[in-house]
């Protein structure tokens, strides 16, 4: 079967870095999508990995490694705003996306 | 601006009594999906659909039916809700379905079902 794994929930202090993680197992790769989601919003993107290494945008970077099957999203100078779910996807041999459950972010002061 | 519209945002139904949510999109991208997700859980892929061709995933109840008329429209039917169905029902596009097709939300519409 077809499985994203990411933890649930993780707490981080504001202005610190935070990692989370994501280990999949699909039928095929053709890419990596993390996601934001603010509670009851829809998904925005903020990243897609099909190489493995690092992808660095502002403060948030994605790291890919397909022969692990594990990716990381990290973010830095965490603020309040960031307090959200992510979302692991990834795109498999069919092209459908493959999506985690999520990992809820809470930012404190 | 080009964006994914989902109309209405909440929508409240009774039990058994059909309900159509709908989703227009202005970037003309030919790939339209329906997601359903509930709370702290992943999205789960309805059905979707490139250009006019259909694709219903296996496990999608037979509840769940869907339309679309045109490149922009696209509509999901619930033919009889079930308290199991109060979820949030989410439209998403894609350019393409190849590899790196970013999808694009809209805002969704949160059922319940009394």
């Amino acid at each position: 079967g077809q499985n994203i794994d990411q933890p649930t929930e993780m707490t981080a202090t504001e202005g610190a870095i935070v990692q989370i993680n994501c280990t999949y197992q699909t039928s095929g790769f053709n890419g990596l999508f993390w996601y934001q989601q603010h509670a009851g919003e829809a998904p925005t993107f903020l990243s897609y990995n099909v190489l493995d290494g690092l992808e660095e945008k502002g403060r948030f970077s994605s790291f890919l490694s397909r022969s692990k099957g594990y990716s990381y999203l990290l973010l830095k100078e965490l603020q309040m705003k960031d307090s959200a779910s992510y979302l692991c996807a990834v795109m498999d041999s069919n092209y459908q996306l493959i999506w985690g459950a999520g990992t809820k972010l809470i930012i404190k002061p | 601006d080009a964006m994914v519209i989902q109309n209405p945002r909440y929508q409240v139904t009774q039990f058994g009594k059909p309900v159509t949510l709908s989703c227009s999109q202005t970037l003309n991208h030919n790939v339209m999906y329906w997601y359903q997700q509930k709370s702290s859980q992943a999205p789960k892929l309805l059905f979707h659909y490139y250009d006019k061709d259909f694709n219903n995933e296996a496990d999608t109840p037979d509840n769940f039916q869907s339309r679309r008329p045109n490149t922009s429209f696209c509509f999901l039917d619930i033919r009889s809700p079930g308290l199991g169905d109060a979820a949030m029902y989410l439209c998403a596009t894609s350019s393409n379905r190849g590899s790196y097709n970013e999808q694009f939300f809209g805002p969704g519409t949160r059922l319940t079902v009394l």
